[in-house]
Formats: C-alpha cells, sequence, structure tokens
C-alpha cells in the first residue's frame, strides 16, 4: 500500500488531455512539492515535473503539473503514442523522514 | 553530461549480503544529497534510502532500516549501499538517483541494478 494514492490506470486517444491525480496528507503533499516521474517500458524513471509544476529543460510544454492542499495532478496535453508509459507521483514526507512514491499510473493511449 | 551507474547486483541466497555502487560522473558530486530507489519485478518504485552529501544525515524506509547501510565516498564519487540479511522481498531493480537539492525530486537515475535473491 503506496502513501501516495494514484488511480492504477488511465487512458486517452491521441490529441485528447488526460490528467492522473495523487493523494497525500499533511505530512507529505501538504507541506512538501510534488514531483512527477515518466517511466517507459524497461527504463529507468525520468523526471517530469518538480516544484509542483516546474518542468526541466528537455520536457515538453504538453505536460503541467498542479498542487492543491494535499492532491497533486498531472496533465497531458496533446496525447501522443509516445506518451504511453506508468507514471508515479513523489514527495517528501516530514513524519516518515523519507521520500515517498505513489503506486504508479499505467497511461494507455487508445 | 550526468552519468551514474550502478553494479554489484546478482543473485544471492536468502541471508546473504551484497554491496551495491553508484558511480556518478558530470556534477559535483559531494554537493548533492543521493538515494537509492528500488523497483521489484512488475511493482512500482519504492524509495530505500538516501544520504546528504557530505555522509552527515541519512535515511532509510522503514522496510529496511537495520539491514540496509547507505554510505559515500565523495573522493571516488561513488555511493554505496550494503545489504545485509537479504530477504525474497528484497527482489528488486536499485535505482541510484541524484537529488535536485531542497527536497524537490530526483534528476538523474541511473540504468539500475538487478538483485535477485533465490536459493
Amino acid at each position: 500500500q503506496s502513501v501516495l494514492t494514484q488511480p492504477p490506470s488511465a487512458s486517452g486517444t491521441p490529441g485528447q488531455r488526460v490528467t492522473i491525480s495523487c493523494s497525500g496528507s499533511s505530512s507529505n503533499i501538504g507541506s512538501h512539492t510534488v514531483n512527477w516521474y515518466q517511466q517507459l517500458p524497461g527504463t529507468a524513471p525520468k523526471l517530469l515535473i518538480y516544484s509542483n509544476n516546474q518542468r526541466p529543460s528537455g520536457v515538453p510544454d504538453r505536460f503541467s503539473g498542479s498542487k492543491s492542499g494535499t492532491s497533486a495532478s498531472l496533465a497531458i496535453s496533446g496525447l501522443q503514442s509516445e506518451d504511453e508509459a506508468d507514471y508515479y507521483c513523489a514527495a517528501w514526507d516530514g513524519s516518515l523522514n523519507g521520500w515517498v512514491f505513489g503506486g504508479g499510473t499505467k497511461l494507455t493511449v487508445l | 553530461e550526468v552519468q551514474l551507474l550502478e553494479s554489484g547486483g546478482g543473485l544471492v541466497q536468502p541471508g546473504g549480503s551484497l554491496r551495491l555502487s553508484c558511480a556518478a560522473s558530470g556534477f559535483t558530486f559531494n554537493n548533492y544529497a543521493m538515494s537509492w530507489v528500488r523497483q521489484a519485478p512488475g511493482k512500482g518504485l519504492e524509495w530505500v534510502s538516501a544520504i546528504s552529501g557530505s555522509s552527515d544525515s541519512s535515511y532509510f524506509a522503514d522496510s529496511v532500516r537495520g539491514r540496509f547501510t547507505i554510505s559515500r565516498d565523495n573522493s571516488k564519487n561513488t555511493l554505496y549501499l550494503q545489504i545485509i540479511s537479504l530477504r525474497a522481498e528484497d527482489t528488486a531493480v536499485y535505482y541510484c538517483a541524484k537529488d535536485i537539492g531542497g527536497l524537490r525530486g530526483f534528476d538523474y537515475w541511473g540504468q539500475g541494478t538487478l538483485v535477485t535473491v533465490s536459493s
């Protein structure tokens, strides 16, 4: 059971906008920033969003992040087939004194 | 270019021990905290341990505390994870990851090293 809660799956058609939610608590998302990772099959995770809504250089602006209270969301607009991957949210947890991850969301592009 | 290269994984019997290494290059190693994150086959990401740039602070997930030791040698730009009393549930790909700083996440990851615990 992951500390952060994500839906196990999401889907969309090319060109659509999809959102993935991430729910936590006051000790993690409520008091620390959220980051998002994309993991393509058979590869290492890649940072997609940090500090709730910042994109590292090279990440397309189709990807955006937001946070409100103890929840966060990742939005992907203009969905492309190459976006098919697993997506994870993460945040520092001040009570556990460690990083916590969501269980991951498998995005399927139909 | 930042590179993280893990090594040391392999097949180990239950109760055995192992030391994983992560060779870093392309950045000022001692300026950044580093973490180990693992992923069991077909499962999600699980943070395991972190260490500050100067090694004055280290942190562990409850699931591994007491069996895992994290360390670093800044003169060799290398991160380590010593694992003892290995269990079947420790079977996973172990990634090392570079901290951005300020608890903002991990901006670079290694390719991972597979640890399999089986008799």
